[in-house]
């Protein structure tokens, strides 16, 4: 069965300091992957995602993300946080009939001053 | 242009009235979805419309009653809803041209729902 586990529930990082968020999934075939932020009370805004090609894929704001299928994972990370990056962070693989996601549970991102 | 739009923003019900929530979009997607999302949680998806036809409905309760009229608009209708149905209600859409979980779901901003 398709899951994808955000192993962190909050993440404080001081601004202008390099941000990891880790997702794992579990998924049988060739997985499509996502991120997405949400600022409070809004919807989610895509930030990137990687369906095959080069692992390293670039998004918007900054971030990137890394496929590595050996280790089921695709951390996103970011060289400098800005405050402005404080929101809800969701993984996500699209698979499954009826074009399913299937997202983490989320990682909520504190940017302290 | 990327963009879903969702009214209203804000809609606070009683338990016995009937309301309906509109989603929008002219990206021609022809699939449209309708999440539920509890605070610090991620969305449950209720809907799956693919070409204007129910494709999937995760169990959701009938008073919960989904809506496709033509292929840029998706309306959820809402009766005697429950106080834990509060929650924010998102809408996405997405191409159909790919295989299954290939084609990227773009949110509208939600509609946030207080049912008292």
């Amino acid at each position: 069965a398709q899951s994808v586990t955000q192993p962190d529930i909050h993440i404080t990082v001081s601004e202008g300091a390099s941000l990891e968020l880790r997702c794992n999934y579990s998924y049988g075939a060739t997985p499509y992957l996502f991120w997405y932020v949400q600022s409070p009370g809004q919807g989610l805004q895509l930030l990137l995602k990687y369906f095959s090609g080069d692992t390293l894929v670039q998004g918007i704001k900054g971030f990137e993300a890394e496929f590595k299928r050996s280790q089921s994972s695709f951390n996103l990370r970011k060289p400098s946080v800005h405050w402005s990056d404080a929101a809800e962070y969701f993984c996500a693989v699209g698979a499954g009939t009826g074009n399913q996601f299937y997202f983490g549970t989320g990682t909520s991102l504190t940017v302290i001053p | 242009d990327t963009e879903v739009t969702q009214t209203p923003k804000h809609l606070v019900m009683g338990m016995t009235n009937k309301k309906s929530l509109k989603c929008e979009q002219h990206m021609g997607h022809r699939a449209m979805y309708w999440y539920k999302q509890k605070a610090k949680k991620p969305p449950e998806l209720m809907f799956v419309y693919s070409y204007e036809k129910l494709s999937i409905n995760e169990s959701v309760p009938s008073r919960f009653s989904p809506e496709c009229p033509n292929s840029s608009l998706l309306n959820l209708h809402l009766h005697a809803l429950q106080p834990e149905d509060s929650a924010l209600y998102l809408c996405a859409s997405s191409h159909l041209a790919g295989g299954p979980g290939q084609e990227t779901q773009y949110f509208g901003p939600g509609t946030r729902l207080l049912v008292l």
